[in-house]
Parts: structure tokens; C-alpha cells; sequence
């Protein structure tokens, strides 16, 4: 199997807080995962690519230092969304791949955050 | 232009019917290309991939057209549980690019 899981499934917190989403590959190891952000009625946005052990490689106009990204071992992955305000309010949803040569992403089932 | 457009919908169709989603895209380096569903306030989840040459997974049967740049999926005789968004993704060495999806009714 592959199966992904995400935590919490569901957040509320208020304007300037920060809020740590975890994503864990259960039964396979992870050598990249993948972070997603979906507003409503808009596709999935790539926010950021993370490899273990390194740093993550965020796509163009997400904020490094806003969305930190922890890969510490080859089952989790952590997105903290520093200083969260309403705008960042969204549905984030983390991905895994199994293998580099193997382009299929196996998706958690995401996070839904909503700031107050 | 979007990397990968899609006529967003819905589309609705009766119980029974023969359903068409297409899907262009606009970068020709693009290595594998996938249909995936997903369900209201859900995670998307793989339903298939496509391949030039055409495949067929029970009642769905996805087409890529690489000259054209063109994907398509058919769906025959739809389910009431086939109601839901088609994501048309596209895939190049690291990260996919995901369609904004079509959306699907089926009615009884």
C-alpha cells in the first residue's frame, strides 16, 4: 500500500499564531514530499518541494520564511505557517513519493485551516 | 494561460450516460500525465494515467494526444457515485501541475 496521513485533519486559530501540519508516509519511506495549498474552486498550487535531509525548494511567490518545511526523516514531513493570518486560510495537502524515478504521488488527506 | 486548462463545468448528465472531459496543456517537456477525482472537501485521488497509445480502466478510457497537446477521458454509462471534480494533472522530473478540475453531476 501507500498510504499518507496528515495532522490535524481540521485547525482554527487566530491572526498571528503559528500552526504546525504534520504528513507522514505509514507504511513506505518517503524520499520526497510534497506540500499543496488549494483555495475554493482553484486547483492544487504547489507551495513547496522537500527531500529528506535538505532544504525545501519552494515554488515562485511562496514565502520561505513564512512556510517552514522540516523533513527530518523519510516518513515525516512538517509545514508551520508562521504568524498565520485570514488570508492564509486554506486547505493544505501534503503528498509522497515513493521512489525518485517514479513520478506517482500518493496524497494525505489534507488539512483545512481557518484563521481567525 | 494556465499550464493546464480545463472547462471547469459542471457537467451534468443523467445515470447512464457517456461522459467527455478534455484537458490541454501547455508545456511540450511534460513527461506523464494523469486523471485524478476528487471529491468535495477531499483529498485528490489517482484514477488513472494516460498514455499516447490510449488505456482503458473498466467504463474509463483516457486518450493523450502529444502533437496536440490534448487529453481526454471518457466515462460510459455514469454512476451516481462518479459525481465529482476530474483533475487533469500533468507531470514533468519533480512536481505535477494540476488542472483547476471539471466538475461532474450525475443525476438519477
Amino acid at each position: 500500500g501507500a498510504v499518507v496521513s496528515q495532522h490535524p485533519s481540521w485547525v482554527i486559530c487566530k491572526s498571528g499564531t503559528s500552526v504546525k501540519i504534520e504528513c507522514r508516509s505509514l507504511d513506505f519511506q518517503a524520499t520526497t514530499m510534497f506540500w499543496y495549498r488549494q483555495f475554493p474552486k482553484q486547483s492544487l498550487m504547489l507551495m513547496a518541494t522537500s527531500n529528506e535531509g535538505s532544504k525545501a525548494t519552494y515554488e515562485q511567490g511562496v514565502e520561505k520564511d513564512k512556510f517552514l518545511i522540516n523533513h527530518a526523516s523519510l516518513t515525516l514531513s512538517t509545514l508551520t505557517v508562521t504568524s498565520a493570518h485570514p488570508e492564509d486560510s486554506s486547505f493544505y495537502i501534503c503528498s509522497a513519493r515513493k521512489a525518485p524515478t517514479n513520478n506517482e504521488q500518493f496524497f494525505g488527506p489534507g488539512t483545512r485551516l481557518t484563521v481567525l | 494561460r494556465k499550464e493546464v486548462e480545463q472547462d471547469p463545468g459542471p457537467f451534468n448528465v443523467p445515470e447512464g450516460a457517456t461522459v467527455a472531459f478534455n484537458c490541454t496543456y501547455s508545456n511540450s517537456a511534460s513527461q506523464s500525465f494523469f486523471w485524478y477525482r476528487q471529491d468535495c472537501r477531499k483529498e485528490p485521488k489517482l484514477l488513472m494515467s494516460v498514455y499516447s497509445s490510449g488505456n482503458e480502466d473498466g467504463r474509463f478510457t483516457a486518450q493523450l494526444n502529444r502533437a496536440s497537446q490534448y487529453i481526454s477521458l471518457l466515462i460510459r454509462d455514469s454512476k451516481l457515485s462518479d459525481s465529482a471534480t476530474y483533475l487533469c494533472v500533468t507531470g514533468g522530473f519533480q512536481k505535477l501541475v494540476f488542472g483547476t478540475g471539471t466538475r461532474l453531476l450525475v443525476s438519477p
